[in-house]
């Protein structure tokens, strides 16, 4: 059974830069068949998709967040990570990573999100 | 960019059919994805590729797609149901997620 964990830092201070980490169990981000992918959720409001990565590195990026955004796979520990910069108030979210499935493109397994703050 | 519009909130009955609208340009034409979050928790699909079942969720969920609207049906609404349910699609190489709808069973 695939269990992602995301590990944060919980408080950001702003124009700094935010990193999330997804921990994978079950499943292997070498994989070809799925996209790693990261989605976060302002307080209170809906769903926003941020980006994924796949099958040795290859990205997509939400285009209104693409100049601050990189991502990685760490196929060593079975990881990926995100990291976002010169972050402000409006990154505050729960980041939620999240397995795509290639071929029916969807989001089968996702982590229990972790909680960012953006403040001094 | 693509849209996608849901109603803020649905309710239905206890046991009765509650069914959950999203809309968008042609949606017929794409796949759709329904996602359910319960209060404090992470989403879980209930539906993909517009009316498949994941292993696990129960038959009283289905999904069509058709022109510009797709649908999220429950039967049978249960108290456990109520959640929050987001639309998703992909458009050129982007997910995109409706604003979510809330569903209350009354």
């Amino acid at each position: 059974q695939v269990q992602l964990q995301e590990s944060g830092p919980g408080l950001v201070k702003p124009s700094q830069t935010l990193s999330v980490t997804c921990s994978v169990s079950g499943s292997s981000i070498s994989s070809g068949a799925y996209y790693w992918t990261w989605i976060r959720q302002h307080p209170g409001k809906g769903l926003e998709w941020i980006g994924y990565i796949y099958n040795g590195g290859t990205t997509s990026y939400n285009p209104s967040l693409r100049s601050r955004l990189s991502m990685s796979l760490d196929t060593s520990r079975n990881r990926f990570s995100l990291r976002l910069s010169s972050v402000t108030a409006a990154d505050a979210a729960v980041y939620y990573c999240a397995r795509g499935r290639a071929g029916s493109f969807h989001f089968d397994s996702w982590g229990q999100g972790t909680l960012v703050t953006v403040s001094s | 960019s693509y849209d996608l519009t849901q109603p803020l909130s649905v309710s239905v009955a206890l046991g009765q059919t509650a069914r959950i609208n999203c809309g968008g340009n042609s949606i017929g034409s794409k796949s759709v994805h329904w996602y359910q979050q319960r209060p404090g928790q992470a989403p879980v699909v209930v539906i993909y590729r517009d009316s498949n079942r994941p292993s696990g969720i129960p038959e009283r969920f289905s999904g069509s797609n058709s022109g510009s609207r797709a649908t999220l049906t429950i039967s049978r609404a249960q108290v456990g149901d109520e959640a929050d349910y987001y639309c998703q699609v992909w458009d050129s190489s982007t997910a995109v997620f409706g604003g979510g709808t809330k569903l209350t069973v009354l």
